[in-house]
């Protein structure tokens, strides 16, 4: 069965500390996509990044940057300087890959960010 | 990019009244729909999945004649609510599959509040 794990339920730092998100997942498929979502307090989710299974290559844009390690099954989510900006719930989520429509999303359980001034 | 569009964003009513939440892909064709419900501080919990033209399937626990799911076009699919109850009371929201991309687009939401 599929799994996302997201261990840490909130974490609270102070504004230009850097902060690291874990998602752990778990599959059986081969071949697989890993999602960030965020969610401020208005609710809409706005997507991080999607990674390809095949594409372990390490990602940055900007503040953010996100370590792939399938030998650990970790897909982690690392904001650098924080501002209270990225105050915010955050979503890891796993799907199947392929060309399937109905191929559905699987959530962890969100990490509540909060930046302090 | 894709857009879904999610309307209304917020609605009140009363209990036992229905109410319908739309969903429209506005620049690409959704074959599936994906509704989700969250409860505060809470995940994302997929209620079912609509596909053009046939009937939705739900999860397990959802009971599919109170959230009645409607997918009559590529466009559109739509979410009633039926006799609604102060504990239906939550944020609904919908997403597409853009099969161009692999990527999910979704709706900005819908806060219910049932009184």
């Amino acid at each position: 069965a599929q799994k996302v794990t997201q261990a840490q339920t909130e974490i609270s730092v102070v504004e230009k500390e850097d902060v690291t998100l874990d998602c752990v997942y778990e599959t059986r498929d081969t071949t697989y996509y890993l999602f960030w979502y965020k969610q401020p307090p208005s609710g809409e989710l706005v997507f991080l990044i999607r990674r390809n299974s095949f594409d372990e290559q390490n990602e940055i844009s900007g503040r953010y940057s996100w370590n792939f390690q399938k030998s650990t099954s970790s897909f982690n989510f690392t904001i650098t300087a924080s501002q209270v900006v990225d105050s915010a719930v955050y979503f890891c989520a796993l799907s199947e890959a392929g060309a399937g429509n109905n191929r559905k999303l699987i959530w962890g359980l969100g990490t509540s960010l909060a930046v302090n001034p | 990019g894709a857009v879904v569009s999610q309307h209304p964003s917020r609605v009140i009513c009363k209990s036992g009244t229905s109410v319908k939440i739309e969903c429209r892909s506005l620049d690409f064709q959704a074959t599936t729909m994906f509704w989700y419900r969250q409860f505060p501080k809470q995940s994302l919990m997929l209620m079912a999945t609509s596909n053009e033209g046939s009937k939705a399937t739900y999860e397990q626990g959802v009971e599919k004649d109170k959230f009645l799911i409607n997918h009559a076009s590529l466009t559109l699919s739509t979410l009633t609510v039926t006799s609604a109850h102060p504990e239906d009371s939550s944020f609904y929201i919908c997403s597409a599959r853009d099969t161009r991309t692999y990527g999910y687009t979704f709706g900005s939401g819908t806060r219910l509040t049932v009184v």
